[in-house]
């Protein structure tokens, strides 16, 4: 599969716990993007990373911090977890920063339930 | 501040009505809007993009600057194209703002 891949696929985790979320963009895609989806504020950008170097951030909470490693993997850390960061956080990528012709390619998402 | 608004959550209509999806943006500077969907249990996928000016599904999208608008249109709706839609506004390359999305229902 060259497509994007995220895991874990489910996170069940306690409170104040920490988690890490992995994305493996498409093949031969620098850029990767995270973002979280809840029901009530719909999908929020968090952060975007191109080549290894962070481009952009959006409304990402100081607790959750993310990088993207040599092999141009990306992972999502959540620490100190609440009730209210349950979400479906999503990954995607594109070739270069910005969506080109054919738009971000998203991964499939990795469902994360804090109780 | 940038932001995309899609006043519905929910729409329903039946199959072969026409469907108007609204999506308003607020950008101070030169938009790109897209549409993305995500049909049941698939990825989210880019749809159509605005300056392509291009159908796709039968689907088409206007950019109005006067009204700040990129409302998604089909003249006669099928059952295949219940799924989620989400208007987006990309911000310069650097990242995409979506808005709250649309579940567009077609009932049979």
């Amino acid at each position: 599969d060259s497509g994007v891949t995220q895991t874990p696929k489910h996170l069940i985790t306690a409170t104040g716990q920490r988690v890490t979320l992995r994305c493996s963009p498409r093949s031969g895609d620098l850029s990767v993007y995270w973002y979280q989806q809840s029901l009530d504020q719909g999908l929020q950008f968090l952060i975007h990373y191109y080549n290894g170097e962070e481009r952009a951030k959006g409304n990402i909470l100081e607790r959750f911090s993310a990088q993207q490693f040599p092999d141009l993997h990306s992972e999502l850390n959540l620490s100190s977890l609440e009730l209210g960061d349950s979400a479906l956080y999503f990954c995607a990528s594109s070739p270069s920063p910005g969506q080109g012709y054919y738009g971000y390619t998203f991964g499939s998402g990795t469902r994360l339930t804090v109780v | 501040a940038q932001r995309v608004t899609q006043p519905e959550k929910l729409l329903s209509v039946f199959k072969g009505a026409p469907v108007e999806l609204k999506c308003n943006y607020s950008y101070s500077g030169s938009p790109e809007l897209f549409w993305y969907v995500q049909y049941s249990r698939q990825r989210l996928q880019l749809l159509l993009r605005h300056i392509s000016r291009e159908s796709i599904k039968g689907f088409t999208a206007d950019l109005n600057k006067g009204e700040t608008s990129f409302h998604l249109k089909k003249p006669f709706a099928q059952e295949e194209d219940s799924a989620m839609y989400y208007c987006a506004l990309d911000q310069g390359a650097q990242k995409l703002v979506f808005g709250q999305g649309t579940r567009l229902t077609i009932n049979p």
